[in-house]
């Protein structure tokens, strides 16, 4: 069974612009969900989709958004790019939500400049 | 929110031998896990487990829920076991559904 996808690996981009991230589930599975690695700040949970619906949001400012498509794959947008917003994004999926065992993607590392 | 404490966060070993990790949690939870960080930064799974005992290899894990601790042993350290190792919690219900909280990690070094 193939692993959890994510696009792209790697991406720089300017301040101020937006950008665009995907992640396709592990097959069967319908919840996906968002973080954020920063070496300040850990890992933070950005927000989960269930069957195109947002059950769960973090602490985030609403340049952050996602959307979840009916084949379960999932994309989060950041608009206004700051320079803060350089991370490594990992999204995870599982089969209903976080009582069930979450699989994570090979991430994408974005850099702000 | 729930507390997820590790330690300790940092660890130095010869090849061979053996270590424990832990992790503190603040209230009970419904998903437990344990991660490695490859140096790419992708997390591999090494156990799921909100309670009880599990081992796969070199590798085991033991959760105490009412203890709130979960503990990670690895046995007989290899060079390949170097790498930052998270341990992650979830609460139950609607407003927790797929958060993991997770600690800040133990970065272990293995020496040949």
């Amino acid at each position: 069974k193939a692993g959890v996808t994510q696009t792209p690996r790697y991406l720089i981009k300017t301040r101020g612009q937006q950008v665009t991230l995907s992640c396709s589930p592990i097959s069967g599975h319908r919840s996906v969900s968002w973080y954020q690695q920063t070496p300040g700040q850990g890992l933070q949970f950005l927000f989960e989709y269930f069957s195109e619906t947002q059950r769960n949001k973090g602490n985030f400012p609403g340049r952050f958004s996602g959307r979840q498509f009916s084949n379960s794959r999932s994309e989060m947008n950041v608009s206004t790019l700051e320079l803060g917003d350089s991370a490594l994004y990992l999204c995870a999926s599982s089969f209903f939500g976080s009582d069930y065992e979450q699989y994570f993607g090979p991430g994408t590392r974005l850099t702000v400049t | 929110g729930i507390q997820v404490e590790q330690s300790p966060p940092d660890l130095i070993l010869q090849e061979g031998a053996n270590s424990t990790l832990r992790c503190n949690f603040s209230d009970s939870v419904n998903n437990l896990q344990w991660f490695h960080q490859n140096p790419w930064g992708q997390l591999i799974n090494l156990f799921y487990i909100p309670s009880g005992t599990k081992q796969n290899g070199r590798l085991s894990a033991t959760t105490v829920a009412t203890e709130r601790y979960s503990l990670l042993y690895i046995s007989s350290s290899q060079t390949t076991d170097s790498g930052v190792y998270f341990c992650a919690a979830s609460l139950g219900g609607s407003s927790n559904t797929g958060k993991l909280i997770f600690g800040q990690g133990t970065t272990l070094q293995v020496k040949p």
